[in-house]
């Protein structure tokens, strides 16, 4: 059964660095049919998608937050990375870390299977 | 981006009803949309995607249809355990897009 673990700081202040981690237990981060994704969840908001990595390392970033995001893979580790730099208030969010699958077809079918029960992230000072 | 607008916000149901809950996107995704429940301190769990396809394991009370803009989740026959948050999540176009999410609450 895959299972998706965030961990990180709970607390980050204004103007630093936000750093999570994903780890996945039960399958391989090198699995060709699958992205990796970070979502947040601002409160009382609605998600937000903030972008997918592959194992080779390629990636997507929401263009709302493109020049702040950069996410990772350490394969070897079967763990994938988010850093979201100069945070402000309004990064306040549960973050989770999702599997999306890619079914390979006429209309490249995609949807998140797994998802980690997520992790607040303030940002205060 | 795509914007995806799910109706309503909140609802009160009894178990045994039947429920709807709408999301209609803000141009044409075909049929690239899937439905997710969320209870509150767990990871979200996907019970549809495709608008149609029930996802292995998922029970057979959960449905949902449309195409195009405008998509529906039913639930028929409510159990105990169905009262939790619902979410669409439109896989049509990058940036992926989510609906506000549906509150499913006991009347």
């Amino acid at each position: 059964q895959v299972q998706l673990q965030e961990s990180g700081p709970g607390l980050v202040k204004p103007s630093q660095t936000l750093s999570l981690t994903c780890t996945l237990s039960g399958d391989s981060l090198s699995g060709r049919s699958f992205y990796w994704a970070w979502i947040r969840q601002p409160p009382g908001k609605e998600l937000q998608w903030i972008g997918n990595v592959y194992y080779t390392g390629r990636t997507y970033y929401n263009p709302s937050l493109t020049s702040r995001v950069t996410m990772s893979v350490d394969t070897s580790n079967n763990q994938f990375s988010l850093k979201l730099t100069s945070v402000t208030a309004a990064d306040t969010a549960v973050y989770y870390c999702a599997r999306i699958v890619v079914v390979p077809s006429a209309t490249l079918t995609r949807y998140i299977d797994s998802w980690g029960q997520g992790t607040l992230v303030t940002v205060s000072s | 981006a795509i914007q995806m607008t799910q109706s309503p916000s909140s609802l009160s149901a009894s178990v045994g009803d039947r429920v709807t809950i709408t999301c209609r996107a803000s141009q044409v995704i075909r049929n690239d949309l899937g439905w997710y429940q969320h209870k509150p301190g767990k990871a979200p769990k996907l019970l549809i995607y495709a608008t149609s396809t029930l996802q292995s394991g998922v029970p057979s009370r959960f449905s949902g249809s449309g195409s195009g803009t405008a998509f529906t989740l039913t639930i028929s026959d409510l159990q105990p355990e169905d009262f939790a948050t619902y979410f669409c999540l439109q896989d049509y176009s990058n940036p992926m897009t989510f609906g506000q999410g549906t509150k499913v609450e006991i009347k």
